[in-house]
């Protein structure tokens, strides 16, 4: 069976700090693993997924996260974090069809000025 | 513009009366599905279909039906709401090229009183 763990429920960072939002997966098969964001009153929208390949997944708004398979983690990074980042995220993984996607528990982060 | 959406956005109503929340998507996705959000937990996975009349349980389908007689659409259906379902739901959809990604709707806010 398949899980997620989002070990941070908040995280609170200045603006224009750095901030890295953890995630931790468990699967006996190989995994595809994402990254989706959801601003105030919106729906879920996607940042970034790790099919295969580069290890290092680039996504939308200055995000990436890198897979590391020995550590079954996906964190997400961005360098430089602005007001409008201001969101709850959500790590999630699935197999090879996406008719069983496993969503964490998410983390809000909160960017103060 | 390919999107989802998702009717009513908000709903406010009272134990046992049924309701039907819909669901549209205009990418012709095969797979669509529905989650419900609730603070902690993430989104769980209620009902999904992988095409038209193929509907499998998700993680959480107790009190829901789903239905899926037209590509397009997915409708749930609460045939006797209960307090306890009162939570943020959303549908998503996905196929063709992006059959890994998920597209979402905007969510629909349910009370049951």
């Amino acid at each position: 069976a398949q899980s997620v763990t989002q070990l941070d429920s908040q995280v609170p960072v200045f603006e224009e700090a750095p901030v890295e939002l953890r995630c931790n997966y468990s699967s006996s098969v190989s995994v595809y693993l994402f990254w989706y964001v959801q601003y105030p009153n919106q729906g879920l929208q996607l940042l970034l997924k790790y099919l295969s390949g580069s290890t290092l997944v680039k996504g939308i708004n200055g995000f990436e996260a890198e897979f590391n398979k020995s550590q079954t983690s996906f964190h997400l990074r961005k360098p430089s974090v602005h007001i409008s980042d201001t969101a709850e995220y959500f790590c999630a993984v699935s197999g090879s069809s996406a008719s069983k996607i496993i969503f964490g528990s998410g983390t809000r982060l909160s960017i103060r000025p | 513009e390919a999107q989802v959406t998702q009717n009513p956005r908000y709903l406010i109503t009272v134990t046992g009366k049924k309701l039907t929340v819909t669901c549209s998507q205009n990418m012709n996705h095969e797979y669509m599905s529905w989650y419900r959000q609730d603070p902690g937990l993430g989104l769980r996975q209620i009902y999904y279909s992988m095409n038209v009349e193929v509907t499998d349980k998700g993680d959480v389908p107790e009190g829901y039906k789903v239905s899926r007689k037209e590509k397009r659409n997915f409708p749930l259906i609460l045939e006797s709401p209960s307090p306890n379902q009162t939570s943020l739901y959303f549908c998503a959809s996905s196929g063709g090229v992006s059959y890994n990604e998920q597209f979402f709707g905007p969510g629909t806010r349910l009370t049951v009183l």
